[in-house]
């Protein structure tokens, strides 16, 4: 069963048109996470959130930001994309925040034309 | 200097080689360390903890050594499906301890030939 679930999983998306990217978790943890993967790079954490306190990294950039409407969505949103932000996004997400294990979802591919 | 380096790779390999990843880490306050595993267009899937003990769970064998501020993963008897891109991630506790931050390393790809 899956327990993180990103959708969609593939998101094409104008140069400046605004775009959501989603996720969900059916493990009721605490955090959940959001990273950016370029090609052929690390995974990057972006932000996170332990309950409804919301955790930007200090270099993601300002066009990045994040809702939690409760504790089984996290939405990120970008605000205007540019071509620089085509990557994989990945949320993550553990039950209390500390030397536990983060639990992925599949990433949501995002290509900007 | 990158946060985590590894192994520049790739790692070409026949099935049934034993094969060795290194890792370094700069942040002397990190506190978890991890191997994961990434196939090509998926996510990472955690592939092991590491311990300043040694840890070992079937062909793999992971080592830190936290006074050289280095860990390894050691693959023995590769298998084709072992092909994937090893990240070494170090965690370090994040906004005064509530949350534990993950510094990915840029990977290592593994090809298993046949």
């Amino acid at each position: 069963d899956a327990m993180v679930i990103q959708n969609p999983r593939y998101q094409v998306t104008q140069f400046g048109k605004p775009v959501t990217l989603s996720c969900s978790q059916t493990l009721n943890h605490n955090v959940m996470y959001w990273y950016q993967q370029k090609s052929s790079q690390a995974p990057k954490l972006l932000f996170h959130y332990y309950d409804k306190d919301f955790n930007n990294e200090a270099d993601t950039p300002d066009n990045f930001q994040s809702r939690r409407p409760n504790t089984s969505f996290c939405f990120l949103d970008i605000r205007s994309p540019g071509l620089g932000d085509a990557a994989m996004y990945l949320c993550a997400t553990t039950r209390y925040g500390g030397q536990e294990t983060q639990y992925f979802g599949p990433g949501t591919r995002l290509l900007v034309l | 200097r990158k946060e985590v380096e590894q192994d520049p790779g790739p790692f070409n390999v026949p099935e049934g080689a034993t094969v060795a990843f290194n890792c370094t880490y700069s942040n002397s306050a990190s506190q978890s360390f991890f191997w994961y595993r990434q196939d090509c267009r998926k996510e990472p899937k955690l592939l092991m903890s590491v311990y300043s003990s040694g840890n070992e769970d079937g062909r793999f064998t992971a080592q830190l050594n936290r006074a050289s501020q280095y860990i390894s993963l050691l693959i023995r008897d590769s298998k084709l499906s072992d092909s994937a891109t090893y990240l070494c991630v170090v965690g370090v506790m994040n906004y005064g301890g509530a949350t534990n931050k993950l510094i990915f390393g840029t990977g290592t790809l593994l090809a298993v030939q046949p």
